[in-house]
This record gives structure tokens, sequence and C-alpha cells, in this order.
């Protein structure tokens, strides 16, 4: 299994551009789920997925899109970077529950300028 | 809402030496309780994590973390931390419906 992976590793874009965090796990769990990374706060969650279908919020949403059209996939759009969303990401999965331990990716650093 | 707190932003520890890494948190049900620690440049792994059952968890690589309701906390410890254990180290509740709360993180470094 090659576990949770994560593309690209590095980008930098300009105020205003798109892109999108690409996501996706091969082991077949029902819960993805995205956070950001900043310098003295932890990890904090932006959106996340019970299922194909469903997405959900977390704490940090605004200017994120995301959408679960598989199990396997869970991409993270940016609609238009600023550079308050300079910062690293991380994608997630668990099998389904609480209890259930969650693997992450290896993360994207993303500079926004 | 959940919170997570870990008092101490840095720790440094002697090659050798032993290892208590403090977490607090908030949530009025039975807490999902977690501890991960990530090497520089790299994502995170699971060290240990408590739900239910005996309140002393073992986990990877030595570490074990004590879960006391009383205290709301789930510190994390090791008697003889060695070099590789530098790291950030984030301690996460996971109750609510929807993911991880995390601490903000404790810098480990270890002098030799």
């Amino acid at each position: 299994n090659a576990g949770v992976t994560q593309t690209p590793k590095f980008q930098v874009l300009k105020t205003g551009q798109s892109m999108t965090l690409q996501c996706a796990q091969d082991m077949n769990h029902e819960y993805m789920s995205w956070y950001r990374q900043d310098p003295g706060m932890g990890l904090r969650l932006i959106h996340y997925s019970v299922g194909a279908g469903i997405t959900d919020q977390g704490e940090v949403p605004n200017g994120y899109n995301v959408s679960r059209s598989t199990t396997e996939d869970f991409p993270l759009r940016l609609l238009s970077a600023a550079p308050s969303q300079t910062s690293v990401y991380f994608c997630a999965s668990r099998l389904a529950t609480r209890t259930d331990t969650q693997y992450f990716g290896p993360g994207t650093r993303l500079t926004v300028l | 809402a959940q919170s997570v707190t870990q008092p101490d932003i840095h720790i440094t520890v002697s090659e050798g030496a032993s290892l208590e890494l403090r977490c607090n948190y908030s949530y009025g049900a039975t807490p999902y309780l977690f501890w991960y620690v990530q090497s520089p440049g790299q994502g995170l792994q699971l060290l240990l994590k408590y739900f239910s059952g005996d309140t002393l968890v073992q986990g990877i690589k030595g570490f074990e973390a004590e879960f006391k309701r009383s205290q709301s906390s789930f510190n994390l410890r090791k008697p003889s931390v060695h070099w590789s254990d530098a790291a950030e180290y984030f301690c996460a509740e996971g109750g609510g419906a929807d993911g991880l709360t995390f601490g903000k993180g404790t810098h480990l470094i270890i002098q030799p």
C-alpha cells in the first residue's frame, strides 16, 4: 500500500491564481480530511468527508472547496489564492470511526506571493 | 468546542534523560486522545492513542502516555530519550464527529 499520497510537494502561486491539491489513499478508508499547518498554530481542519459524495466544513473552510466523487480521492481546491493561504497542507484518512488511526500524507508546502 | 493545550512550546532534554510532554484537553464526554510525532519536513506519525480501558497506554518507539480524567490530562512519557527523538510532538483530541483538534505542538530538542 502507498498509504496517503499528496501532489505536488511544493507549489508557488501568485495572488488570485487557482489550483488543486491532490490527495489519494489506497486503503479503502471512508473518512478523509484536509488540514493546514501554520507555525505556532498546530494543525487546523479545513474540510472533511465521511464517504463518497459527502463533505463538510471544518474549522477554517473559507477560500477552499472540496469534493469526493470516489472513495480514493479527495482534492482540495483554492479558488483565488491569497497570501494568508501560505501554509503546509496535510491530507489524512482513517477507516471510519473516531477510534481508527488517522494516517497523514507527506504534505504540500504552498507559498502564495 | 473542544480544545487541546500543550503548555510547553519548546523542551530541551539531555540524551538518555527521561521525558514528559504535557497535554490538557477540554471535552465534556469521553475523549479520544492521540499523540503524533512530526520529524522535520515530514508528515505526522501516530505514537499512541486512548479511548477506553487501561489509562496507561503503550505506544511505538518506547513512548507511553497516561490518561488522567481528574486532571483532564494525557501526558506523554519516555524513560530515556535518544537523539532521534528530536521532533515536534502533537497531542490531539478526536471525540467530535468531524476530525482531530490539535494542540499547538511541543518542539523537543535533545542535547548530547
